[in-house]
């Protein structure tokens, strides 16, 4: 099946520092990656969509300024959590949808990054 | 507004079946998703539906009834290693997915 790696795993950073996270669909084009976040207990919640070549969507309530995300190639997405707090600290997680035949086509997930600010 | 229900929590034993219950409430649908989340590990995915009907993949089958509003996610032949949570997604018009809560299941010897 078709692989999306996502990294860092674990990422453990000061309150104030800035992380990155990189998604990347190794074996196909990805014109749509989805960022999610989720808290312990929780489901996952979309933060936004990223389209190839264009600006992120963001979900209501998500502050575009502090997670920039950036999806500069098919294969390549990145989310940028900017001058992180301890209330950012959770998993997150990307997905890839891979276009089949017209269809809606499948979601593939990265591993996901858990993220701890201190 | 759009919703998604499903069963908190489920208990099975080793070796039983499990079925799995979804009903969705949405703007319109471009298919139904089933995934499988263990504890600290991101969803994998499980099942696609479209179309109405039973899919069966394995251990794992899934139903769709569109006109009612329903999924299942019927497990087999439970295994320990199946205790995870259970994620029913619907995409909508737009092509975004909406998340059930997730079905915590058990399993016991």
């Amino acid at each position: 099946g078709a692989v999306v790696s996502q990294h860092p795993s674990w990422v453990i950073c000061k309150s104030g520092t800035s992380v990155k996270i990189e998604c990347r669909s190794l074996d196909f084009q990805a014109t749509t990656m989805f960022w999610y976040r989720q808290f312990p207990k929780q489901s996952l919640m979309l933060m936004a969509t990223s389209n190839e070549g264009s600006k992120a969507t963001y979900e209501q309530g998500v502050e575009k300024d502090k997670f920039l995300i950036n999806h500069a190639s098919l294969t390549l997405s990145t989310l940028t959590v900017t001058s992180a707090h301890p209330e950012d600290s959770s998993f997150y997680i990307c997905s890839a949808r891979r276009l089949a035949g017209g269809h809606t086509g499948e979601l593939f997930f990265g591993e996901g990054s858990r993220l701890t600010v201190l | 507004g759009q919703n998604i229900d499903q069963p908190t929590e489920m208990t099975a034993t080793e070796g039983a079946i499990v079925q799995i219950n979804c009903t969705y409430q949405t703007s319109g649908f471009n298919g139904l998703f089933w995934y499988q989340q263990h504890a600290g590990e991101a969803p994998t995915f499980l099942s696609y539906n479209v179309l109405d009907g039973l899919e069966e993949k394995g251990r794992f089958s899934s139903f769709l009834s569109r006109s009612k509003g329903y999924s299942y996610l019927l497990l087999k032949e439970l295994q320990m290693k199946d205790s995870a949570s259970y994620l029913c997604a619907v995409m909508d018009s737009n092509y975004q997915l909406i998340w059930g809560a997730g079905t915590k299941l058990i399993i016991k010897p």
